[in-house]
Order: structure tokens, then C-alpha cells, then sequence
């Protein structure tokens, strides 16, 4: 069975720009939750979508969004980018089935604003 | 509280030995507790979980042990080995998002 996948991998923006990143789950996992990671806070929840439904939501601003597909894709968005935006985004996915909660991480997609 | 302490922040063990990497947290509403393993370039791996009504579990040669009243968790790798030089995560879930311990930087030496 295939991972989680991000693409891109690896993206460059310079500040005020918007940036989307995209994240497939692994096949029949409905959950998508994004993180970021930064070497000064670690690992931050973002959100969490469940069945296109945003389910949670982490403290972060209104810049950052999200979405999900019927087909369990996800997207999230980063609108005027700022410096401090630079960080490894990552998306895990879940199966959400008779308690079983474990989240399985993609590689990330490394933002850098310049 | 929604923090999750994680200690030490780096260490060093010598192969084959034991490491150990300790973890806190205040709210008693989490209900599930994993841990990853990262490795540079990489995204985080889950390597064992924990529930909080078990006090132990054990996968090889990687063990959780949970003390619910003092609501500390701990991850122990025996036989510590070079291939196990990461950096590992502790976490509790909350609500159906994870909240994450800072990382330890794990450095096994030959």
C-alpha cells in the first residue's frame, strides 16, 4: 500500500505571495491532518479534516486553510506569506475506524519564504 | 494544559545500551499516547503506541512505559543500536489531533 504523498516536495516563495500544498492519503484513510514544523516550536497542529469536513483546528491564523476532496485529497493554503511561515508542512492520515487512531506522516513539502 | 514535556533534549548512548526518553503532560483528557521516529529529510514514523488504561507495552526491542497517576510516559530502546540514531517524538491526542513533546536527538556511537 502506497504512503502518504506531498507534493511539492520542496517549494520557494518570496513574502506576500500564496502557496498551496497538496496531500494524498494512503488508500480508504478518511482523516487528513496537517502540521508544522519548525525547529524553534516542533511539531504544531494546523487542522484536521475528516469527510471534507474541517473537524479541528489548531491556533494558528486565518492565513492558513484548508479543504478536502471527496477522494480524501487535501489541500491547505497559505495566503501573504510571511518570513516566519518558513517551516516543513506535514500532512498524516488516519483510517478512523473502530479506534484505531494512528496517524501516518507523508515527508513534508519544505516551504522557504524569502 | 495542552503541553506535552519531553526530556532530554539530546542524548548520547553508547551501542548497546539502554536509552531512555521521558515524557509529561497535565491533561488527563488524552486519551492515546504514540511515539515517532524521525529521521533527517524525513517525515515522523510511528514506531509504538500506548493507551492509558495499559502500563506497558513492548515491541521488540522498543517499550512504553505509562503512569497515568503521575502522568508521565516513557519510551526505553534497548540494545540501543546506530540505525536507531533519530530524532524521537513523544505525543498525546487530544481531541483527535496530536500535541507533541520538543523532539530528543538520539546519537548512538559504535
Amino acid at each position: 500500500k502506497a504512503g502518504v504523498t506531498q507534493t511539492p516536495r520542496y517549494l520557494i516563495k518570496t513574502r506576500g505571495q500564496q502557496v498551496t500544498l497538496s496531500c494524498s492519503p494512503i488508500s480508504g484513510h478518511r482523516s487528513v491532518s496537517w502540521y508544522q514544523q519548525t525547529p524553534g516550536q516542533g511539531l504544531q497542529f494546523l487542522f484536521e479534516y475528516f469527510s471534507e469536513t474541517q473537524r479541528n483546528k489548531g491556533n494558528f491564523p486565518g492565513r492558513f486553510s484548508g479543504r478536502q476532496f471527496s477522494n480524501s485529497r487535501s489541500e491547505m493554503n497559505v495566503s501573504t506569506l510571511e518570513l516566519g511561515d518558513s517551516a516543513l508542512y506535514l500532512c498524516a492520515s488516519s483510517l478512523e475506524v473502530a479506534g484505531v487512531h494512528e496517524q501516518f506522516f507523508g515527508p513534508g513539502t519544505r516551504l522557504t519564504v524569502l | 494544559q495542552q503541553q506535552v514535556k519531553q526530556s532530554p533534549q539530546s542524548l548520547i548512548v553508547q551501542k548497546g545500551g539502554i536509552s531512555i526518553i521521558n515524557c509529561a503532560y497535565e491533561n488527563t483528557a488524552f486519551d492515546y499516547f504514540p511515539w515517532y521516529q524521525q529521521f533527517p529529510g524525513k517525515g515522523p514514523a510511528l514506531l509504538i503506541a500506548i493507551r492509558p488504561d495499559v502500563s506497558e507495552k513492548k515491541e521488540g526491542r522498543f517499550t512504553i512505559s505509562f503512569n497515568k497517576s503521575a502522568k508521565q510516559f516513557s519510551l526505553h530502546i534497548m540494545d540501543s543500536q546506530p540505525g536507531d540514531s533519530a530524532t524521537y517524538f513523544c505525543a498525546a491526542r487530544s481531541q483527535g489531533n496530536l500535541i507533541f513533546g520538543k523532539g530528543t536527538k538520539l546519537s548512538v556511537k559504535p
